[in-house]
This record gives C-alpha cells, sequence and structure tokens, in this order.
C-alpha cells in the first residue's frame, strides 16, 4: 500500500524567508511518480511539478525548488524568499505505476498550510 | 480551453435529501475521478472511471453513494439519502491516457463543489 506523510500540518513565515515543506512517501513499486499540487484560499486544486522515481535530480522554477531523494523516499518542496501570495495548502501526492493504463490515482498527503506574513 | 467543469458550486441540503453532483471533464481525457476533501480524512478517492467504465469504486464509503458516467463528457456523483458526515469538498478530475506524449502525469482538477448537510 501506498502512503503520504506531510508530518508539518501548518507553517508560518514572514515575508522573504526560505520555507521547506518536506513529504515522505511509502511505495513497494520500483516505477512511480510524485507531485505536488497547491491548493490557494480559492480552493481549487493546481498543479506544480511531476517526478517519476528514476528522475533524482533537483528541480528549479523560480523560487520554487525541489529536492528528490528516494534514500530517504523525501521528495522536498522548497520556496525561496516567500511571498504573501504563496499562501496556500501544499500537497504532496504519489501515483504508482501509472503507464500501465491504470490511471493516475494519486494517494494525498494531509496537506501543509502555508501562512506568509507581510 | 475549457478546464474541468463542475456543478454546482456550493450545495446547501438538509439530511435525507438526494444530492448531485455534476462533472464535465476536459475533452479528450479518458479518465476521470472523483476525490472528496474533509478536514478529518484530507483528500480520498471515491471512484474512478476509463473510458466512461468504473474501474475502481472502492473507495465509495457505502451504498448511499453512486456514480455514473454516461458518456465522455459528462459524470454524476449521487448521495441518496445525504447525511450531516458527508459535508465536505468533492473534487472531479481529468488526465488523458498516461504515456499520451507531452502528458506529465497530473491530474487536473475542477473547483470542487462544496457540500453542507444540515
Amino acid at each position: 500500500a501506498q502512503k503520504v506523510t506531510q508530518a508539518q500540518t501548518e507553517i508560518s513565515v514572514v515575508e522573504k524567508e526560505d520555507v521547506t515543506l518536506d513529504c515522505v512517501y511509502e511505495t513497494r513499486d520500483t516505477t512511480y511518480y510524485l507531485f505536488w499540487y497547491k491548493q490557494p484560499p480559492s480552493g481549487e486544486l493546481v498543479f506544480l511539478i511531476r517526478r517519476n522515481s528514476f528522475d533524482e535530480q533537483n528541480e528549479i522554477s523560480g523560487r520554487y525548488s525541489w529536492n528528490f531523494q528516494k534514500s530517504t523516499s523525501s521528495f522536498n518542496f522548497t520556496i525561496t524568499a516567500s511571498q504573501v501570495v504563496d499562501s496556500a495548502v501544499y500537497f504532496c501526492a504519489l501515483s504508482e505505476a501509472p503507464y500501465n493504463n491504470a490511471g493516475n490515482m494519486l494517494t494525498f498527503g494531509g496537506g501543509t498550510r502555508l501562512m506568509v506574513k507581510p | 480551453d475549457a478546464g474541468v467543469i463542475q456543478s454546482p458550486r456550493h450545495e446547501v441540503t438538509e439530511m435525507g435529501q438526494e444530492v448531485t453532483l455534476r462533472c464535465k471533464p476536459i475533452s479528450g481525457h479518458d479518465y476521470l475521478f472523483w476525490y472528496r476533501q474533509t478536514m478529518m480524512r484530507g483528500l480520498e478517492l471515491l471512484i474512478y472511471f476509463n473510458n466512461n467504465v468504473p474501474i475502481d469504486d472502492s473507495g465509495m464509503p457505502e451504498d448511499r453513494f453512486s456514480a455514473k458516467m454516461p458518456n465522455a463528457s459528462f459524470s454524476t456523483l449521487k448521495i441518496q439519502p445525504s447525511e450531516p458526515r458527508d459535508s465536505a469538498v468533492y473534487f472531479c478530475a481529468s488526465s488523458p491516457r498516461t504515456g499520451v506524449r507531452g502528458h506529465t502525469g497530473e491530474l487536473f482538477f475542477g473547483e470542487g463543489s462544496r457540500l453542507t448537510v444540515l
């Protein structure tokens, strides 16, 4: 069975601080995909990034960066120089073997609520 | 391009009433998912369809819940009779068949239907 754990339920930072959101996952599959979604106060779920289990390269997109480490089963998300607009709930998710036509059934972590104060 | 469209956005009903939530997936997507979000349980997969056929409904809480997909552009999630514990945000999501060129594996979510059962 697959499981995603986001131990931090809530984080509060002051604008311009860097912040890292932790994600730890469990899976028996050797092929899997990891995702991060953002849920702003308006409620929709916005896709941020996908990573497959064969690619451990870190990725940077503007102020966002992701650190994937298979050795520790972690896929952490860092926001550099946080802004008030980053305030949202962030979800980490796992999909096992999506390339077998089973569909991208995502298992979500519990989410981390990030509050960025001005 | 239109995203996943859900209706109603908000529904308030009394216990015992029938509730029907609707979803129009993105055109051309083969998979459709229904998720439920609550404070206690987070985001849970209820059921998903592939080419209009239900594949996995193990997440449907009980017989009061039913989902249909009569065609590729429409799905419903019905609760009959509704109970206060059904109060939640219900998300519909769709995705193309995995392996489709250019598809990064993410689910595309609707804005959700917030259900309150009094």
